[in-house]
């Protein structure tokens, strides 16, 4: 799987759109990029993947440039509830063979 | 439908205690994993199980740890005779078949040893 290189914290604004990077520049053609994200003390919670092309569901986007070495998740209207450990995560395509590897994530913290 | 459940949610156990740990799985899911995270520290994998069978246990500890997914009933995660470092969350996820890295976490189950 990639390693994926994330800033350790950021700060946003309530109501602004958070921008999250993520740098996975030896990730493979096969690889998917997943993010969860983990609210204090609470389970991980699954929010987006993407392959190449950019992806949007009720959550957030995602946004992976061309090349695929990096991409970006997208809370397009960020609330104090948003304030929680995002996780980017390189997988291989094919299934859950093995479990997701966890790093250190950005720790994204939503100011009112 | 209800997500994933855990139980119990907090459990305290004394050093040399045995400490079961609860998953069901959200409905019409068949595969399960077991995460750990301790104080300050990321998750790290431990187990994937489906119906009956340990498909990857890559994670778990040699010795103390066991985990099983019977045809009925919950997943169970078992520590044998607990040390103070297994005081740690621990989470279940599930997904649906074929398995993926789209699962479903539980609210975890804090354990303390004493």
């Amino acid at each position: 799987d990639a390693k994926t290189t994330q800033p350790p914290s950021m700060d946003c604004a309530e109501g602004r759109a958070a921008n999250l990077p993520c740098n996975h520049s030896t990730i493979s053609g096969n690889e998917y990029v997943y993010w969860y994200r983990q609210i204090h003390s609470q389970g991980p919670q699954y929010i987006i993947h993407g392959l190449k092309n950019n992806e949007t569901n009720e959550m957030a986007s995602l946004i992976i440039t061309e090349d695929r070495k990096s991409s970006t998740l997208i809370l397009p209207h960020a609330t104090l509830r948003d304030t929680a450990v995002y996780y980017c995560i390189g997988v291989i395509s094919g299934g859950g063979a093995d479990g997701l590897t966890f790093g250190k994530g950005t720790h994204l913290i939503i100011q009112p | 439908n209800a997500g994933v459940m855990q139980n119990p949610r907090h459990l305290v156990r004394r050093r040399g205690q045995e400490a079961r740990l609860r998953c069901s799985p959200m409905k019409g899911h068949s595969h399960v994993y077991w995460y750990r995270q301790l104080p300050e520290e990321g998750l790290k994998f431990m187990v994937y199980l489906q119906k009956e069978n340990i498909i990857d246990e890559s994670g778990m500890p040699k010795e103390r740890f066991s985990a099983e997914f019977p045809k009925e009933g919950p997943s169970i995660l078992r520590i044998q005779q607990v040390v103070r470092g297994d005081s740690a969350a621990y989470f279940c996820a599930s997904s649906p078949p074929p398995g993926g890295y789209e699962q479903y976490f539980g609210p975890g189950t804090r354990l303390t040893v004493t």
